[in-house]
């Protein structure tokens, strides 16, 4: 089946310690996105990819980055990561816009230690 | 700024007895307005869009509404397999086409 997939589902990391999350997808879906949900609180969107271009929500921290190398793949970087940082990470697409919805994956739960 | 309300936070129905979630939103002209549900630890799974008001749409025991103020998720008999939290989102006309905004959700447990 066609799906989002991200690894890995759990993530522990030290404090200041750089991590990568991963996300894949074999929909073919020219759209992909980053979204932060901490605990019963809404998605926050950090940024997204519209083929190779990259957008930055104004908001989201310098110690957030995105590498996309092809349509399939998509990682987000966080550089030094704070306590503050911990939450679950949401990667998302979508055929050319969201109005068509969203496909997420399951999400990599970070954990900073 | 979009701001999307969502109301009741949590919800405790018999299994049978049916009853509405509420998304109240104001933005600044409306591209569309979205439901997903959220199971635990998963990301969301996408439900519905609605465009105006007046629309209508329906998946199995879900019936989602649009006004010019609010949506309504209504579900009809509910059986527990339907507990999850289900989020309400917006896209706004004068955001880009990729800016979405969620609510907090409403947590839905279905009794047996």
């Amino acid at each position: 089946d066609a799906m989002v997939i991200q690894n890995p589902r759990y993530q522990v990391t030290q404090f200041g310690k750089p991590v990568t999350l991963s996300c894949s997808q074999t929909l073919n879906h020219n759209v992909m996105y980053w979204y932060q949900q901490k605990s019963s609180q809404a998605p926050k969107l950090l940024f997204h990819y519209y083929d190779k271009d990259f957008n930055n929500e104004a908001d989201t921290p310098d110690n957030f980055q995105s590498r996309r190398p092809n349509t399939s793949f998509c990682f987000l970087d966080i550089r030094s990561p704070g306590l503050g940082d911990a939450a679950m990470y949401l990667c998302a697409t979508s055929r050319d816009g969201a109005l068509y919805g969203y496909t997420f994956g399951s999400g990599t739960r970070l954990t900073v230690v | 700024e979009d701001q999307v309300t969502q109301s009741p936070e949590a919800l405790r129905l018999q299994e049978g007895e049916s009853s509405s979630l509420n998304c109240s939103y104001t933005v600044s002209g409306l591209r569309g307005l979205f439901w997903y549900r959220q199971d635990p630890g998963k990301g969301p799974e996408f439900l519905f869009t609605l465009y105006s008001a007046g629309e209508e749409k329906e998946k199995e025991r879900l019936k989602a509404t649009l006004t010019k103020k609010e949506s309504f998720l209504h579900i009809t008999a509910p059986k527990p397999e339907d507990s999850a939290t289900y989020l309400c989102a917006v896209q706004a006309k004068s955001g880009g086409y990729q800016k979405v905004t969620f609510g907090t959700g409403t947590k839905l447990q279905v009794i047996p």
